[in-house]
């Protein structure tokens, strides 16, 4: 049973460029998210799909955007890229939590794309 | 507005015993789950919570406490393979919201 796979492993990119990061969720999810984790720092909540739509979103700039495949497969893009971004992207799947979908008790997460940006 | 706060490093030698506790704010409470993750590696789930009490998952325990906003992870028999950053997490508003992490190193 593969579990949550993401790609490219490492990218650099320099300021102003756009970049897009795939994920694959562990099979029988149907939700991702998408983390950014920087350097000595815990996951910061960027933004979750369900259903191929956004349910919820973290205190994100509008340059981050995302999509989600029939699927379940996910893509993570970011315009404009900053210094600031340069950080660990991590994406997690999870199945409906017991309150029916909204909250998922267990997630799951892939390696991550480790970004930087020059 | 929402905070997680957790020691930032903790030390301690092969078979003791180490908590990690975890104090929160946040309006939408929903339970308290633990991560562990390695350098360079992915979070990996360990324990949730999601009503008071004790959660026992071999050698790691968990607990929460709804009424003071508080939730701990205990790390039993410690061995060299637990040197990691633990996080705590709070799921609010269907979000996981992170601490800044406990890094315990495990000596000899």
């Amino acid at each position: 049973d593969a579990g949550v796979t993401q790609s490219p492993t490492h990218l650099i990119k320099t300021r102003g460029q756009q970049v897009t990061l795939r994920c694959s969720p562990k099979s029988g999810h149907d939700t991702v998210s998408w983390y950014q984790q920087a350097l000595g720092q815990g996951p910061q909540f960027i933004f979750q799909y369900y259903e191929e739509e956004e349910r919820q979103r973290g205190n994100f700039p509008d340059r981050f955007s995302g999509h989600q495949f029939p699927n379940y497969s996910s893509e993570l893009n970011v315009n404009a890229l900053l210094l600031g971004d340069s950080a660990l992207y991590l994406c997690a799947s999870s199945s409906p939590g017991l309150a029916g979908g909204l909250y998922s008790e267990t997630q799951y997460f892939g390696p991550g794309t480790r970004l930087l940006v020059l | 507005g929402q905070s997680l706060e957790q020691p930032s490093e903790v030390t301690a030698v092969e078979g003791a015993i180490v908590q990690i506790n975890c104090t929160y704010q946040t309006s939408g409470f929903y339970g308290l789950s633990w991560y562990q993750q390695h350098d360079g590696g992915a979070p990996t789930f360990l324990s949730y919570n999601g009503l008071d009490g004790l959660e026992e998952t071999g050698r790691f325990s968990s607990f929460l406490s709804r009424s003071d906003s508080y939730g701990y992870l205990l790390l039993q028999e410690l061995q060299m393979k637990d040197s990691a950053s633990y996080f705590c997490a709070v799921i609010s508003w269907g979000k996981l919201q992170f601490g800044a992490g406990t890094q315990v190193v495990v000596t000899p």
